[in-house]
């Protein structure tokens, strides 16, 4: 069972849509991250969270908008996605925001398709 | 810049046996961090094994073992009586030791476990 949990599972939409994806974390750990995956792929950083503030943000488009209300939560609100956003969408989170030997505990992702 | 390279897109062994899936790596830090993560279908990162450069004693977890070879900058992954449930994709990253978020992904190797 993973320590991280991310909702939906699944998640079908247009183009015109909005919805949020969700995760959520109860370790303790103080920073989180989204990434996006496209098949066969690695992972490719999007957003870094560090103490509940925006720290990295990897270029990412407009439509790609990052929330963390407390420590424990993590939301993604898309809207106006196009098709080439249909992926796997990824959270993690990791121990320390500051430098650390400790690895990053991931989701199970939510696969994202854009009708 | 860091870079990650998996020069094997896929490969096979058949339950039972041994297989090593190569890494290597390119940086000019001193000290560092590698890690080997695995992603069965289910989708789920899982963490298998990490090594800080700066220890020269392989790290060990239970059927998985890693040659760090620091000079080459390679970082091999050593799976000892593949079970079926090994069959995954298998994603080396690269860490720096001041940075908590940039992880350097290699392209994966896809892990074929012949009953």
């Amino acid at each position: 069972d993973t320590e991280v949990t991310q909702t939906p599972k699944h998640l079908v939409m247009g183009m015109t849509n909005k919805k949020s994806l969700k995760c959520e974390q109860h370790m303790g750990h103080r920073a989180m991250y989204w990434y996006k995956q496209k098949a066969k792929k690695p992972p490719e950083l999007m957003f870094v969270y560090s103490y509940e503030k925006l720290s990295i943000n990897e270029s990412v488009p407009s439509r790609f908008s990052p929330e963390c209300p407390n420590s424990s939560l993590l939301n993604l609100h898309l809207h106006a996605l196009q098709p080439e956003d249909s992926a796997l969408y990824l959270c993690a989170s990791s121990q320390e925001a500051e430098p650390s030997n400790q690895p990053q505990h991931f989701g199970d992702g939510t696969r994202l398709s854009i009708l | 810049a860091q870079t990650v390279t998996q020069s094997q897109p896929e490969m096979s062994v058949q339950e039972a046996e041994t297989v090593t899936l190569s890494c290597t790596y390119d940086t000019s830090e001193s000290d560092y961090y590698l890690f080997w993560y695995k992603q069965p279908p289910s989708r789920q990162m899982i963490l298998v094994i990490r090594q800080e450069a700066y220890k020269q004693q392989n790290a060990t977890e239970n059927r998985f073992s890693v040659n760090f070879q620091k000079a080459a900058k390679s970082f091999s992954l050593k799976i000892s009586d593949s079970q079926l449930g090994d069959a995954a994709m298998y994603f080396c990253a690269y860490r720096r030791v001041d940075s908590n978020y940039q992880l350097i992904w290699g392209a994966g190797t896809k892990l074929i476990i012949k009953p």
